[in-house]
């Protein structure tokens, strides 16, 4: 496609539902990176792929995030058992190859009661 | 660890105005500098970027000189106007620490008429 997209735009979940958030990169890109931003703040890594191969998950905050990208293509954040705190702009960006410029999604904004 | 630095906001500017917004960043290895832009309910847009010591970035009238012996990697732009009016972040990557980016926490800046 022309960029990367994500879904869905806005999510609103009850504290304690399971949410999924999808991210199509460019095609052809191989790395694809999701980040967390917070109102007011830059966004933060939460985890890296190569290819299907998920390379770092060192920025995820707890056990209960979960990522996978299993053909290499599309991937899905996945939050279990929302917290407020959970409340943010999650963003998805795909590269070429490993060190290339990053293009970003439009974000999905989760709000979590 | 690698972190980016960058002046804080509000900043508000009259048409055609002088803009600089302030970027510094600590980083082991040989980081990629770069400037993004999110217009208003818009994603995250590559502005400019630059990857190595003494390099000028530049697009849309903006540029951005990567200084090592400063550590600095400015925004500059001689006349703003009010379609400039947006979050500005500064980021590095590909330092010591990988393919991840390191964001700044972000400028809003608004231009008046």
């Amino acid at each position: 496609g022309a960029g990367v997209s994500q879904s869905p735009r806005y999510k609103v979940a009850k504290r304690g539902q399971d949410v999924a958030l999808r991210c199509d990169p460019i095609s052809g890109h191989v790395s694809l990176f999701w980040y967390q931003q917070a109102l007011g703040q830059g966004p933060e890594f939460l985890t890296y792929f190569q290819n299907e191969a998920q390379l770092d998950k060192s920025g995820l905050p707890s056990d209960r995030f979960f990522a996978e990208r299993p053909e290499g293509s599309v991937s899905t954040l996945k939050i279990q058992r929302t917290q407020q705190e959970d409340s943010a702009v999650y963003l998805c960006a795909s590269s070429l190859a490993w060190g290339d410029t990053q293009y970003f999604g439009p974000g999905t904004r989760l709000t979590v009661l | 660890g690698d972190s980016v630095t960058q002046m804080e906001g509000p900043v508000t500017l009259s048409e055609e105005a002088f803009l600089t917004i302030n970027c510094t960043y600590t980083a082991t290895g040989y980081p990629s500098l770069f400037w993004y832009v999110q217009y208003p309910g818009e994603g995250l847009q590559l502005l400019l970027k630059a990857t190595k010591a003494d390099d000028k970035g530049s697009n849309k009238g903006f540029e951005a000189t990567y200084r090592k012996e400063t550590t600095s990697f400015h925004l500059e732009k001689g006349s703003v106007q009010v379609s400039d009016s947006a979050v500005y972040f500064c980021a590095l990557s590909g330092g010591n620490t990988g393919n991840q980016f390191y964001f700044g926490t972000g400028t809003s800046l608004t231009v008046i008429p």
